[in-house]
């Protein structure tokens, strides 16, 4: 089955400063890659997600990148704010149509923005 | 316009015991999926529905099972619980099978 990995494990910047967090993913059938914000006990929160007919997503301060040849996908985050810190997860799907079955997750990132 | 409701939000059992969790998905929405999240872990998926009929499963013992009603809610259920079972259950809600909204959870302790 698919196996994802996501480092670092932990990431700490300063406010301003940029942060990326990169994935792999193992099943070359995925073709969905979202990533999940989750602040400290709450609801994991859709932030952006990419298929893999585009190699690049961007809204506001977060973009996605995919290189599907290297089976990796990476998360930025450009001017860092206090309100950016959380635990970030990337996930893989493969769509069977237009229907993504289970998400796979990485094992998140804990990224601290320190004011 | 509500989000993923899911009840209770906390729950403490007993070894041994059963458990039934419940989601309501996004209004519009007509797939559920289940996940186990493990302090510190992130999401497991257990399994899918869609059309009252389990999609896809996930490496999980039969233990764990589920239903979805004509209304598109859902419930988990988990039999014989073992310690190993606490968890955050989280469900998500989809149209069609696409992008996936999580409700808040259920805390689950098995004591």
């Amino acid at each position: 089955g698919e196996n994802v990995e996501q480092h670092p494990s932990t990431l700490s910047v300063q406010e301003g400063d940029s942060a990326v967090i990169k994935c792999t993913y193992s099943d070359s059938a995925s073709n969905y890659f979202p990533w999940y914000k989750q602040e400290l006990g709450k609801r994991p929160q859709l932030i952006i997600d990419i298929r893999s007919n585009v190699g690049e997503k961007k809204d506001q301060r977060i973009a996605v990148t995919l290189n599907k040849t290297a089976k990796h996908f990476s998360l930025h985050i450009t001017e860092t704010q206090p309100e950016d810190s959380a635990v970030y997860f990337c996930a893989a799907a493969s769509a069977g149509g237009t229907s993504y079955g289970k998400l796979t997750f990485g094992q998140g990132t804990i990224l601290t923005v320190h004011p | 316009d509500a989000g993923v409701t899911q009840s209770p939000t906390h729950l403490i059992k007993t070894r041994g015991q059963q458990v039934t969790l419940r989601c309501s998905p996004k209004s519009g929405h007509d797939t559920v999926s289940w996940y186990q999240q493990a302090l510190g872990q992130g999401p497991q998926f257990i399994f899918q529905y869609y059309e009252e009929e389990e999609r896809q499963r996930g490496n999980f013992p039969d233990r764990f099972s589920g239903h979805q009603f004509p209304n598109y809610s859902s419930e988990l259920n988990v039999n014989a619980l073992l310690l190993g079972d606490s968890a955050l259950y989280l469900c998500a809600s989809s149209s069609h099978g696409r992008r996936a909204f999580f409700g808040q959870g259920t805390r689950l302790t098995v004591v």
